[in-house]
Order: structure tokens, then sequence, then C-alpha cells
């Protein structure tokens, strides 16, 4: 199992760029890395999935390391809205494992104006 | 239109009751699942089902039974209602987690569940 590691929280102002980091050491070969957004009284919401090197989209960029042990989420230029639960998820894309499914405790991303 | 949707979104009643939660999901997906989310922010898997056939069940008392009449259906009762069960309840869906699941889940909005 892929236990992951995120850091409790974090602060950042309007207008910064903020990059949240996951430890998962134990990474397998077949394990993709996807982080997922969560709002108050919300279910988490996808935000971007990777496997290696670099991945971006609208909203975010994945950013993995060539050993794949971490991989940092980097929100550009974060706007108030963007406070919420980030967590990082890591399993295989085809599982039949709820140890693959179980989310960690995530890190709450606080935007100040 | 909503994605997943469930029903009730908020849930208050006496230790010992009997109560339902119900969940549909109108994206054409083949498993959906259930989580629980405690006080502190972890979310744990309960139950899958892929077409209607149980994949997943998670170490969780027995007073939790889950049933889905059909794939886009994946409803939760809980028996004997004590006060640990106290959280919020997400269903939550995806393509097909045997063959094709693309990593995403899709969640509702939550049901939070009081136990007095």
């Amino acid at each position: 199992l892929a236990k992951t590691t995120q850091p409790i929280s974090m602060d950042s102002y309007e207008g910064q760029e903020v990059n949240i980091t996951c430890s998962h050491n134990n990474i397998a070969t077949n394990d993709y890395i996807t982080w997922y957004q969560q709002f108050p009284s919300q279910g988490p919401r996808f935000i971007i999935q990777g496997y290696k090197t670099k991945v971006t989209n609208e909203v975010a960029s994945l950013f993995i390391p060539a050993d794949r042990k971490s991989s940092t989420l980097s929100l550009p230029r974060v706007s108030l809205s963007d406070t919420a639960v980030y967590y990082c998820l890591v399993g295989d894309r085809v599982s039949g494992s709820a140890r693959q499914l179980t989310f960690g405790s995530g890190t709450q991303l606080t935007v100040l104006p | 239109d909503t994605a997943v949707s469930q029903t009730p979104k908020y849930l208050v009643t006496q230790m010992g009751n009997d109560k339902s939660i119900k969940c549909e999901q109108n994206l054409g997906h083949d498993t959906m699942y259930w989580y629980k989310q405690d006080s502190k922010k972890f979310l744990k898997i309960m139950f899958s089902y892929n077409n209607k056939e149980l994949i997943i069940n998670e170490t969780v008392p027995n007073r939790f039974s889950p049933k889905s009449p059909d794939k886009a259906h994946l409803n939760l009762h809980i028996n004997s209602l004590e006060l640990g069960d106290s959280a919020v309840y997400f269903c939550a869906s995806s393509p097909n987690i045997l063959t094709g699941n693309t990593g995403e889940l899709f969640f509702g909005e939550g049901s939070r569940l009081t136990v007095l």
C-alpha cells in the first residue's frame, strides 16, 4: 500500500502560487497519483491525475519526479475560493482494493486576502 | 443535472433507530461506492458495487447493509444506530473499477448523519 503523507494545513495569499506536496514512498509501478479538492459541505472533486513527469490542465499542474516517491500539486494564482481541503490519492487505476480507495486526512489550504 | 445525488442531506435521529440513505447516479457508471468521513476528515471506503455486485466490503458493522437495485442506485441502510455512526456519508461513482476506472471518482454532496 502506497501510504500518502501531506501537510495538515497551509496558508497562502490571494494571487500567489501554491504548491502542496504529497509523499508516497511505497508507490507501486501501476499506481497513478490523483488529487481531489473538497469544499465544506460538499463531496471531493477530481482535480488532476498523473503517472510521471508533469501534467497540466485548466485548474492545476501536477509535478512528479522520476522516482515517483512524491508529487506536487501546483495551483497558480490562488483566490479566496480555492480555500479547501486537498487530498492526494495513490492507487492502481483498475482496482478491486479498498486500500487504494481510502483517502488520507488531506491538506487544509486557507487563502487569505 | 446533478450527477450523483443522495438523500437526505441531513439526518438527525435517536440511538437505536434504523435509517436509510439513498444514492442515484445519472452518469452511466458501472461502479458505485459508499464512503464515511469522520470529524478528522478521513474518507474511508465502506462498500463498492460494480454492476450491482458487491466487490468491496470493508470492516463495517453488520448493522450497515448496502443494496443496489440497479447499477444507477446504491442505498445504505443502517440498523440500531449508535453514537459513533455520526458522520458524513458520501456516495460516489466511477466508470468501472474492475476494467477501466480512470481514477476519477464522482462524489455526491454527502449526507450528514447525527445520532443523539
